[in-house]
């Protein structure tokens, strides 16, 4: 089974343009997560899909931000435009669903997206 | 709002030797998951071990378990018998756990994560 996938694997670009991430989760996960790790910091939660659906988006950090996941396959993340604080990695995760057992609800992450804005 | 806090940044032991990590955590939730990761250099994040709030029994996987102390909480990390591939940095993470319905569990709330280094 292919684990969670994520492209491009790294980004560089300059301030002001315009980056689009992609994260593929396990198929037949419903639930999809974006997280970011600026350097030296926590891992902070950016938003939560329940398949096409957002659920939470109470990380978001601002209005530059604005995920996507149509038809609640594939999500993409889009920074526009880009500014130099929104270096960092981005994770993508995913889970089963919500129900009793708790390999349904544990999260399994992507390899990250390394994003640097010059 | 809930918080993790690892206060070891980086250790480093002998290979075979065993090694703790440590986790806190504060929360007013009562039903919730604790995780630990574990990152190896350039490679993807992995789940450790898992542990239900409910569950007085301390998780095990193998060479990895946890000391789960749920009033005092703290959720620290038992590497036994340490190999040179745990070299990783390993995060402990904290998740609420849904009892309604409405689909899906919250995001996950990490500690800045422990360096740990296993030396030849």
């Amino acid at each position: 089974e292919a684990g969670v996938t994520q492209f491009p694997s790294h980004s560089v670009i300059e301030k002001g343009q315009t980056v689009t991430l992609r994260c593929d989760p396990i198929s037949g996960h419903d639930n999809l997560y974006w997280y970011r790790r600026v350097m030296g910091k926590e891992i902070k939660f950016l938003l939560h899909f329940v398949k096409e659906s957002k659920q939470d988006e109470s990380g978001m950090p601002n209005n530059r931000f604005l995920a996507e996941r149509t038809g609640g396959t594939y999500s993409t993340l889009k920074v526009q435009p880009a500014e130099l604080e929104d270096s960092g990695v981005y994770f993508c995760a995913s889970s089963q669903g919500q129900g009793a057992l708790p390999t349904q609800e544990t999260q399994y992450f992507g390899p990250g997206t390394r994003l640097l804005v010059l | 709002a809930q918080t993790v806090t690892q206060s070891q940044p980086e250790m480093s032991v002998q290979e075979a030797e065993t090694v703790t990590l440590s986790c806190t955590y504060d929360t007013s939730e009562s039903n919730y998951y604790l995780f630990w990761y574990k990152q190896p250099p350039s490679r993807q994040m992995i789940l450790v071990i898992r542990q239900e709030a409910y569950k007085q029994q301390n998780a095990t996987e193998n060479r990895f378990s946890v000391n789960f102390q749920k009033a005092a909480k703290s959720f620290s990390l038992k590497i036994s018998d340490s190999q040179l591939g745990d070299t990783a940095m390993y995060f402990c993470a904290f998740m609420k756990h849904r009892v309604s319905s409405g689909g899906g569990a919250d995001g996950l709330t990490f500690g800045k994560g422990t360096h740990l280094i296993i030396q030849p």
